[in-house]
């Protein structure tokens, strides 16, 4: 089965740098890659996601991109704010399969 | 349109108990999904049901089980509640099976068994 590595666990950056999260895949079929925040009292929610067949999509502030060869996908975000701060849990899915997810980071952002 | 919603939102049991767990999904949504969060373990992979039927299955003993109603709302079962089974747990719906699917989450359900 697909198997999701997510680096790192905990995360620090100064208000206006930039944050990059890194996973990997194992599975070759997988072929939609979805990013979660999760916040407290908020639950889950998706901000990004990015299928097989593009290497990279923007959303605002917040960027993915995929490398197919390489099996990795990464989250970008450009000029952090305190409200960036949660836990941010990729995931990898085959089409109509289970996903599988990372093991989260936690991103603080210091103002 | 509102979100996934789960019940109830935090619960405490003992060992040996047992617990239900309910997801209302988004409606229109008819695939839902459960999740276990564990610190360190992220998010785990109970089961989906897409239509009343159990389609994906995760590795978790016979302990853990779930259904799906008609009205696509589910639940979520765990019978002789041990320490280890502390978690948060999350459902997540979406339109429907296949490549297009976008999953939206839950609040999820704190469980705490003491």
């Amino acid at each position: 089965g697909e198997n999701v590595e997510q680096h790192p666990s905990t995360l620090s950056v100064q208000e206006g740098d930039s944050a990059v999260i890194k996973c990997t895949y194992s599975d070759s079929a997988s072929n939609y890659f979805p990013w979660y925040k999760q916040e407290l009292g908020k639950g889950s929610q998706l901000i990004i996601d990015i299928r097989s067949n593009v290497g990279e999509k923007k959303d605002q502030r917040i960027a993915v991109t995929l490398n197919k060869t390489a099996k990795h996908f990464s989250l970008h975000i450009t000029e952090t704010q305190p409200e960036d701060s949660a836990v941010y849990f990729c995931a990898a899915s085959e089409p109509g399969n289970q996903f599988y997810f990372g093991t989260g980071t936690s991103l603080t952002v210091i103002p | 349109k509102a979100g996934v919603t789960q019940t109830p939102r935090y619960l405490i049991k003992t060992r040996g108990q047992q617990v239900t767990l309910s997801c209302s999904p988004i409606s229109g949504h008819r695939s839902v999904s459960w999740y276990q969060q564990t610190p360190g373990q992220g998010l785990q992979f109970l089961f989906e049901y897409f239509s009343e039927t159990q389609r994906n299955k995760g590795n978790f003993p016979g302990r853990f089980s779930g259904r799906q109603f008609s009205n696509s709302r589910s639940e979520m079962n765990v019978s002789t509640l041990e320490l280890g089974d502390s978690a948060l747990y999350l459902c997540a719906s979406s339109l429907a099976r296949g490549p297009t699917d976008t999953q939206y989450f839950g609040p999820g359900t704190r469980l705490t068994v003491l």
